[in-house]
């Protein structure tokens, strides 16, 4: 079957330092990998997206690569900002139209 | 252009009530996706519907269940409500029924049971 792990949350972070949030999946056939971000009393949004392996997906500084090898696909931003605070999901689609999501890990970002 | 809405924003119900909560997607998306978020749970798939048929369901109850409209607003019906059943429902749309389309989400109703 299909489904994600992700770290479990909270995360609490400094401003500028280093965010790393664990995913790794399972999945029949060849799936796309996403993160979505949900700020504060909004829906989701896409942050990025990977759809084979090796791809680096990324967007306002996030980054994450999709690993076949290891069936991962870890978020990370080398410096966060306070409006980074969100809680992040990790997903997959395969070739049906439905994603299949990660619980969520909240990140909490201090000035 | 308006993004997908969701109404109400919330909602509160006692067990056995039933409930029926709205989206209109972004005008000129044809396909809506609903979604539960719940703490225990993450997000879960519900259903999608495409020009008013459902194309895929979830692993969740025949208590759930939805319908599209013509102008592709759809409603998701809840009967015989739960305690478990308190959660965010979101719903997402896309232009057509590509799978590497990209989805857009609606802020979510807020579903309590008492």
């Amino acid at each position: 079957g299909n489904s994600v792990t992700q770290m479990e949350g909270p995360v609490t972070l400094s401003e500028e330092a280093f965010l790393t949030i664990n995913c790794t999946y399972t999945a029949t056939g060849y799936p796309s990998l996403f993160w979505y971000v949900q700020y504060p009393g909004e829906g989701l949004q896409l942050l990025l997206k990977a759809t084979k392996a090796d791809d680096k997906g990324s967007n306002k500084g996030f980054e994450a690569t999709y690993r076949k090898e290891t069936t991962s696909f870890h978020l990370e931003k080398g410096s966060v900002q306070v409006s980074d605070s969100a809680v992040y999901f990790c997903a997959l689609k395969t070739g049906a139209n439905n994603l299949f999501f990660g619980t969520g890990t909240r990140l909490t970002v201090i000035p | 252009k308006a993004g997908v809405t969701q109404t109400p924003r919330y909602l509160i119900k006692t067990r056995g009530q039933q409930v029926t909560l709205s989206c209109s997607p972004i005008s000129g998306h044809r396909s809506v996706s609903w979604y539960q978020q719940t703490p225990g749970q993450g997000l879960q798939f519900l259903f999608e519907y495409f020009s008013e048929t459902q194309r895929n369901k979830g692993n969740f109850p025949g208590r759930f269940s939805g319908r599209q409209f013509s102008n592709s607003r759809s409603e998701m019906n809840v009967s015989t409500l739960e305690l478990g059943d308190s959660a965010l429902y979101l719903c997402a749309s896309r232009q057509g029924a590509a799978t590497n389309e990209k989805l857009f989400f609606g802020s979510g109703t807020q579903l309590s049971v008492l």
